[in-house]
């Protein structure tokens, strides 16, 4: 079992769309990073939490430690967000190595 | 200000020949990561530096792969004998204050292909 697990795996919406993706972990962590995988590769930073909530244009992200939980959501979805949405985390222990989910792939059609 | 800056995009390699990779981070920012992304698989933490010193490098393969980051210049991910099981995306990231306070820059990446 990956200590870091995103669900759902694949997601498609309708423009204009709230969408929800989620993160859950196994282990200590003492950050939770959210990036953006474009279609063409790159890879973009969107938040880094380590408690509570944070908000940047459309995109919300929130963390719950107790439940090793977080979420990532998207305001009035657009075409434009159709990316690959990845999760990872810093484990408790004085490393700065990320540990990856596997990504959700979310498809906003027009 | 430029972005972490990955050279080349795309590198072509026979099987035997060395890759050399190469990432400058973003002005300022002292703490470098490579990563890995196989075919259809998700990102993989390879090494961890901070100028000169390897700080991790627990997710580099025993054999063949080094890293460095010199004081001056770039930082190198050098893979020698290269396999076909070594392409892939490889990605540079860096931070100013570390990931647990601060968020990653990525590069472009690197794309290997092994024939």
């Amino acid at each position: 079992k990956n200590e870091v697990e995103q669900s759902p795996q694949n997601l498609t919406a309708q423009e204009g769309e709230f969408i929800t993706i989620n993160c859950s972990y196994s282990v200590g962590i003492s950050a939770l990073h959210w990036l953006q995988q474009h279609p063409g590769g790159g890879i973009v930073s969107l938040f880094m939490l380590s408690s509570g909530k944070k908000k940047h244009g459309r995109l919300i992200a929130t963390i719950n430690i107790q439940e090793k939980h977080s979420s990532l959501h998207i305001t009035a979805s657009h075409p434009r967000d159709s990316a690959v949405y990845i999760c990872a985390v810093i484990t408790q222990g004085g490393s700065e190595k990320l540990v990856f989910g596997k990504g959700t792939k979310l498809t906003v059609n027009p | 200000n430029a972005g972490v800056m990955q050279n080349p995009r795309h590198l072509v390699r026979r099987r035997g020949q060395e890759a050399r990779l190469r990432c400058s981070p973003m002005k300022g920012h002292s703490h470098v990561y490579w990563y890995r992304q196989l075919p259809e698989e998700g990102l993989k933490f390879m090494v961890y530096l901070q100028k000169e010193n390897i700080i991790d490098e627990s997710g580099m393969p025993k054999e063949r792969f080094s890293a460095e980051f010199p004081k001056e210049g770039p930082s190198i991910l050098r893979i020698q004998q290269v396999v076909r099981g070594d392409s892939a995306a490889y990605f540079c990231a860096s931070s100013f204050g570390g990931l647990m306070n601060t968020e990653a820059f990525f590069g472009q990446g690197t794309r290997l292909t092994v024939v």
